[in-house]
């Protein structure tokens, strides 16, 4: 399978709990993104990656939330102290290098997400 | 500021009737447009883009035109199939950074037999 794979599916966590969240993206993407979605909403962004620079990061990261992409391979999201208010479902997608010219290879594809569940 | 507004759901059809779903955006500049589906328990999946004012996208028997003068991206299928129930996300590419996507909140779509 060479889609975007994230690890685990499902995390039940009691709040106060530090989880850590992996995604592992297409091979040849450079571009890695980070997403929060919650129920009947569409995903919102917190995050992304060229290699391994963090190079946007959405007012939704509060300081509780960290994003590594240690060797601009895989990426791990980090939430500490979680709260209620974090349950949702967190979407990682990667990327090429968009090309502003032509609008190609902005393409963002998606793996099946991890269900966070706060307690 | 960017932002995208679908219509809301659920859309509910029998097999074979002809699907539009509603999409508007607001952005600064030009973005690139694209409906993505979500099917039960799995990820986003792209279903089709259009990158440029009167663009078509196409696939799978969908079809949505880049319309710039409203402003509209809306997503039809002249037949609708069973396996088509799904969410449907309407995107688009932030002008001035192509990498940052703005989504809608999403379309149920459910088709009876």
């Amino acid at each position: 399978d060479t889609g975007v794979s994230q690890d685990p599916r499902h995390k039940i966590t009691k709040r106060g709990q530090n989880v850590t969240f992996r995604c592992d993206p297409i091979s040849e993407h450079n571009r890695l993104y980070w997403y929060r979605q919650t129920l009947g909403q569409g995903p919102e962004f917190l995050t992304y990656f060229q290699n391994e620079a963090q190079l946007e990061k959405s007012r939704l990261l509060s300081d509780r939330f960290s994003a590594e992409r240690p060797k601009g391979s895989f990426s791990t999201l980090e939430i500490q102290r979680t709260e209620q208010g974090d349950s949702a479902m967190y979407l990682c997608a990667s990327s090429l290098a968009a090309q502003r010219t032509s609008g190609r290879g902005n393409e963002q594809f998606f793996g099946p997400g991890t269900r966070l569940t706060v307690l | 500021g960017n932002s995208v507004t679908q219509m809301e759901g659920p859309v509910t059809l029998s097999e074979e009737a002809f699907l539009t779903i509603n999409c508007t955006y607001t952005a600064t500049g030009y973005p690139s447009l694209f409906w993505y589906v979500q099917y039960p328990g799995e990820g986003l999946q792209l279903l089709l883009k259009a990158t440029k004012a009167d663009d078509k996208g196409s696939n799978k028997g969908f079809e949505a035109t880049y319309r710039k003068e409203t402003t509209s991206f809306h997503l039809e299928k002249g037949s609708v199939q069973v396996s088509d129930s799904a969410v449907y996300f309407c995107a688009l590419s932030d002008p001035g950074n192509f990498n940052k996507f703005y989504f809608g909140s999403g379309t149920k779509l459910n088709v009876k037999p």
